[in-house]
């Protein structure tokens, strides 16, 4: 759910290692998930979405898994890079139209 | 190809001082739009969305407004602005059926002195 007032986790990883940036989620109506990438100074960047009826997704280095029973989404970002560097969000809705709710974010920091 | 437009994407304003920041969609139809704020290292806040023109939905009370005149035009406002209400300002658009990612502009960067 959404967390606004708090400070963002930091999760600092080596380059090359595999990254796994966790988020639960509240609403157990919740259907659809989505992850973005926030670099400083901009507007949040789709990376991948997931719709309940999956548990897992692909794309171009990055995985996101869905367990629904424990109400928890993770992305996982294959042999991070420097430009991997960033806060990444969750966020989640559920059907009808309404607005996605993200989840308080990560800072991820990729050590050369 | 679809793209969001924000501007301006720095202000600087006085306390006291009215706001209008604007945001405008392009290469789709009847989107659903948003505008959020965003404090230095913190989480996204949903402000106000959108399905329609003319179709405003208020999530926090607060002394800023928004208005939707035309289909792809989103408009945030204040009479009077605050010092709590510096940050960073986010426009996005979504399509407008279920199960629709959300896609953001540049920004704002607003500081109120």
């Amino acid at each position: 759910g959404e967390s606004v007032g708090l400070h963002l986790p930091t999760l600092s990883v080596q380059e090359g290692d595999n990254s796994i940036i966790n988020c639960a989620y509240s609403n157990s109506a919740s259907d659809y998930f989505i992850w973005y990438k926030q670099e400083s100074g901009k507007g949040p960047q789709f990376i991948i979405d997931i719709r309940s009826n999956m548990d897992k997704r692909q794309g171009q280095r990055v995985t996101v898994l869905l367990n629904k029973t424990v109400k928890h989404l993770s992305l996982q970002i294959a042999a991070t890079q420097p430009g991997d560097s960033a806060v990444y969000f969750c966020a989640e809705t559920y059907s009808g139209n309404t607005p996605l709710v993200f989840g308080k974010g990560t800072r991820l920091s990729v050590i050369a | 190809s679809q793209t969001i437009h924000q501007w301006p994407a720095t202000l600087v304003q006085p306390v006291g001082s009215p706001l209008s920041l604007e945001c405008t969609v392009e290469g789709t139809s009847n989107p659903n739009l948003y505008w959020y704020r965003q404090a230095a290292g913190r989480g996204l806040q949903l402000l106000f969305y959108s399905v329609g023109i003319g179709q405003i939905s208020s999530e926090v009370p607060q002394n800023l407004s928004a208005s939707r005149p035309q289909d792809r035009q989103f408009i945030l406002s204040s009479k009077k602005l605050l010092l709590s209400d510096s940050g960073f300002y986010l426009c996005a658009w979504s399509g407008g059926t279920d199960n629709q990612p959300q896609h953001f502009g540049d920004g704002t960067r607003l500081s109120i002195l």
